[in-house]
């Protein structure tokens, strides 16, 4: 059973603080990770991706990866109103086949005013 | 550029009955997928497709059966409907079966079964 763990919720920050989301994965052979951003009854909206060990940024967003550890961060700097919502981590696992992803559950981020 | 469309986005029916939720994507993308995500639970795979006339089971099939006989229609027909088939599904799709390539959602369908 291929396994994505995220970090339980809900986390809380104050605007314009810097929030941490964390995932790790239970296959070492994983060759792609997907933030996703999740609405309130909303569908899944791609984020984020990352191939390689280190940092990716974005704007706002850093995903970091490290493949050693099994372990990919999403930071989300500068953290506002509008980016409450739910952040789903999703991992490819090579052998399974054409991109399928594994899932975590999310976690519930809200960003206080 | 519609991207993916489901239908209908909400849907009422009773135990036994047979229900289809139907996705469109218009990006001629190749893979696929269905899923259904639950508190507690997350997004969880019921089927996905390579390309038409080609389907796989997920994580999750029994009570689902699927179909693509055009690259662009992929509907999921749960065949006697059960209380526990109450759920948000989501149509998913990627231009390839490639292991960097992304999944894009459509809005989701909401399924409630009485």
């Amino acid at each position: 059973q291929k396994e994505v763990e995220q970090n339980s919720g809900p986390l809380s920050v104050p605007e314009g603080a810097i929030a941490s989301l964390n995932c790790t994965y239970s296959d070492r052979g994983s060759q792609s990770f997907f933030w996703y951003r999740q609405y309130s009854g909303k569908s899944p909206e791609l984020i984020m991706s990352i191939y390689s060990n280190g940092d990716k940024e974005d704007g706002r967003f850093t995903a970091q990866l490290n493949k050693a550890s099994q372990y990919v961060s999403l930071l989300i700097r500068d953290s506002q109103p509008s980016d409450s919502a739910t952040y789903l981590c999703a991992v490819n696992y090579p052998e399974t086949s054409g991109s399928r992803l594994t899932f975590g559950e999310g976690t519930q981020l809200t960003v206080n005013p | 550029d519609a991207g993916i469309t489901q239908s209908p986005r909400y849907k009422i029916t009773e135990t036994g009955r047979q229900v289809t939720l139907m996705c469109h994507q218009t990006w001629s993308h190749s893979y696929m997928f269905w899923y259904r995500q639950d508190l507690g639970h997350g997004l969880r795979l019921i089927y996905y497709s390579a390309a038409a006339d080609i389907t796989d089971k997920g994580e999750v099939p029994d009570g689902y059966v699927v179909s693509r006989s055009k690259t662009e229609n992929f509907p999921l027909t749960l065949e006697s409907a059960t209380r526990s088939q109450t759920s948000v599904y989501f149509c998913a799709s990627s231009e390839t079966g490639i292991w960097d390539q992304p999944q894009h959602f459509g809005d989701g369908t909401r399924l409630s079964i009485l």
